[in-house]
């Protein structure tokens, strides 16, 4: 059983640029979330996304978005960086089908992204 | 909104002794679960045991286990005969869809 990966492992843009980070999920799981992780801090949620469809939004702002493919894969865009968005981005994957209140979500190592 | 709480930042512990980390939660559904999480210094989340609110009996899982006390919104983590590679950062996570984690408690295990 493949567990989740994620791409790139580190990556260093500057202000003003966009990112793309990639996540491949679990095998026989359909839903992607995805969480930024500041220094010392906890996770926070961004989106999920179940069927391609964003599931759920946390308190981010639009340049933030992201796409789930066919396959389950899944991908988080960020526009404009700024320098606060430099932060371990974790991909989390679980099975929606166990139900929202008991899938244990399965992390990925994350992408540790530096904006500078 | 839920909310989680994790008023250890840091502890530490000797090696085969047991610990317990705390975390009370705020939650207005009636249906949750209760997550904890690992993560070492290499920042991969890494999934211990889960509690759902609905469960009977306190969640185990090897030398993990929550007590879970449901009128007081606390489900403390216990770890037994700590080992060294025990040595991380933990996080308390309630899901409700989606995961809200605690700050989390760094434990360190001495020898």
């Amino acid at each position: 059983e493949t567990g989740v990966t994620q791409s790139p492992t580190h990556l260093i843009k500057t202000r003003g640029q966009q990112v793309t980070l990639r996540c491949s999920s679990q095998s026989g799981h359909n839903t992607v979330s995805w969480y930024q992780q500041a220094l010392g801090q906890g996770p926070q949620f961004i989106f999920q996304y179940y069927r391609e469809e964003e599931n759920g939004r946390g308190n981010f702002p639009p340049r933030f978005s992201g796409l789930q493919f066919p396959n389950y894969s899944s991908e988080l865009n960020v526009n404009a960086l700024e320098l606060d968005d430099s932060a371990l981005y974790l991909c989390a994957s679980s099975s929606y089908l166990a139900g929202p209140r008991t899938d244990t979500q399965y992390f990925g190592p994350g992408t540790r992204l530096t904006v500078l | 909104a839920q909310k989680i709480t994790q008023t250890q930042p840091g502890m530490f512990v000797q090696e085969k002794e047991a610990v317990t980390l705390d975390c009370t939660y705020d939650t207005s559904d009636p249906s949750y679960g209760l997550f904890w999480y690992k993560q070492p210094s290499s920042g991969e989340m890494i999934f211990l045991i889960y509690q759902g609110s609905y469960d009977q009996q306190n969640a185990t899982e090897g030398r993990y286990s929550l007590n879970f006390q449901k009128a007081r919104k606390s489900a403390n983590l216990v770890i037994s005969a700590s080992q060294l590679g025990d040595s991380a950062m933990y996080f308390c996570a309630v899901v409700t869809g989606k995961l809200i984690f605690g700050q989390g408690t760094t434990l360190q295990v001495k020898p």
